[in-house]
């Protein structure tokens, strides 16, 4: 148990929607990140906040945003969804160095 | 050039033999490693980080880091079935983007009984 809590777990959403997906990190963890984990790859960094803060984002198009609130928490928003969006979302929280990942959110476009 | 690379597998040893999982990375200002482990659809689990130049050690787990080969390894000693999965390396640098986490496309391992 990892204190990192995704929601919802699993969505189906067609081309074209908007999804918001939603993380509740550990107390104390200012720093949210958020990954892509296409079906047979590694976890691909999308983006960072910290405080509040974008502090760091990856190969991602602008339709995919983000916020951290005061309290932690943290929305990952994708606009226009296309089928290769379809994949495992995973938010990550750390007060250091060590990241640890809620149970993601399954995102299939069809 | 990937920036973190992994043999894909399926890795296959028996039960109670030592699994060697291996990972290279291209940035030399890698800062911070990683080793997760991920249940087939399941999230990553972090079982070990790893800082420094030398070895690790936590139960039946160690890790390895030479930053002068860039190259970072896992053994896992006396496997168990309960161990098949797919572990992950991780990279990370210092700060900002460079903070994020880089992974490998990870590698299957399946314990035989």
């Amino acid at each position: 148990e990892t204190g990192v809590t995704q929601s919802p777990t699993h969505l189906i959403k067609t081309r074209g929607q908007q999804v918001t997906l939603r993380c509740s990190s550990q107390s104390g963890h200012n720093t949210v990140s958020w990954y892509q984990q296409a079906l047979g790859q590694g976890p691909q960094f999308i983006f960072q906040y910290y405080r509040e803060e974008e502090n760091g984002r990856g190969n991602f198009p602008p339709r995919f945003s983000g916020l951290q609130f005061p309290n932690y928490s943290s929305e990952l928003n994708v606009n226009a969804l296309e089928l290769d969006d379809s994949a495992l979302y995973l938010c990550a929280s750390r007060a250091g160095i060590e990241a640890f990942f809620g149970q993601g959110t399954r995102l299939t476009v069809v | 050039q990937k920036e973190v690379e992994q043999n894909s597998g399926p890795l296959s040893v028996p039960e109670g033999a030592i699994a060697s999982l291996n990972c290279t990375y291209s940035d030399r200002g890698s800062q911070s490693f990683f080793w997760y482990r991920q249940y087939s659809g399941k999230s990553p689990e972090l079982i070990m980080s790893i800082y420094s130049n030398g070895d690790k050690e936590d139960g039946r787990f160690t890790a390895q880091l030479n930053k002068a080969s860039q190259y970072v390894s896992l053994l896992i000693r006396d496997s168990q079935p309960s161990d098949s999965a797919t572990y992950l390396c991780a990279v990370q640098g210092r700060t900002g983007t460079a903070s994020k986490l880089t992974f490998g496309t990870g590698t299957r391992l399946q314990v035989t009984l």
